[in-house]
């Protein structure tokens, strides 16, 4: 079965460039989640999709950052106009919808992106 | 405080040893407890869940201590190969998938 995969593995702009991630899930995983891990820090949180659906996006650093989910398969993560503290490595991770069951989920390679 | 504090290491072994790490929550409502492990410049990958009883899987053991907080991970016989970021990752509490991950603690195996 194929892993979590993600588009691209690197990417280098410009500040006020736009870039767009993509993340396929796991085939069958509703939950689709947006982490980022900037040099030196701890991975955050971003936001947590169901289906096709914005159940929590909390961690989204501020209206630059879009996400969608069209027809609830792949997600793709649009940052525009980029900035410098943008840059970092981008996970997408997905999970089955069990209710009741935790959250066991399963990350892809990341994007790493860098804005100069 | 953070929400998920580790001892961040490095923690240098020998092969064969046995090696611990700790983990505090802040959060007492949080309800799902893992650990990760993190290759250099690779994905977090699960290595465990955490329940409230305590699991073993193989090599390592993970306890979980809600009345202090407090996640434990235990490696048995150290290889070469266990050499990695060891993440411990807590849930936000609520109908939500969110993830809240500590820094890491940095585990080196030596020959």
């Amino acid at each position: 079965e194929a892993g979590v995969t993600q588009f691209p593995s690197h990417s280098v702009i410009e500040k006020g460039q736009t870039v767009t991630l993509r993340c396929d899930p796991i085939s069958g995983h509703d939950n689709l989640y947006w982490y980022r891990r900037v040099m030196g820090k701890e991975i955050k949180f971003l936001l947590h999709f169901v289906k096709e659906s914005k159940q929590d996006e909390s961690g989204m650093p501020n209206n630059r950052f879009l996400a969608e989910r069209t027809g609830g398969t792949y997600s793709t993560l649009k940052v525009q106009p980029a900035e410098l503290e943008d840059s970092g490595v981008y996970f997408c991770a997905s999970s089955q919808l069990i209710p009741g069951l935790a959250h066991e989920q399963y990350f892809g390679p990341g994007t790493r992106l860098t804005v100069t | 405080r953070k929400e998920v504090e580790q001892d961040p290491g490095p923690f240098n072994v020998p092969e064969g040893a046995t090696v611990a790490f700790n983990c505090t929550y802040s959060n007492s409502a949080s309800q799902s407890f893992f650990w990760y492990r993190q290759d250099c410049r690779k994905e977090p990958k699960l290595l465990m869940s955490v329940y409230s009883s305590g699991n073993e899987d193989g090599r390592f053991t993970a306890q979980l201590n809600r009345a202090s907080q407090y996640i434990s991970l235990l490696i048995r016989d150290s290889k070469l190969s266990d050499s990695a970021t060891y993440l411990c990752v807590v849930n936000k509490p609520g109908n939500t998938g969110k993830l809240i991950f500590g820094q890491g603690t940095t585990l080196q195996v030596k020959p």
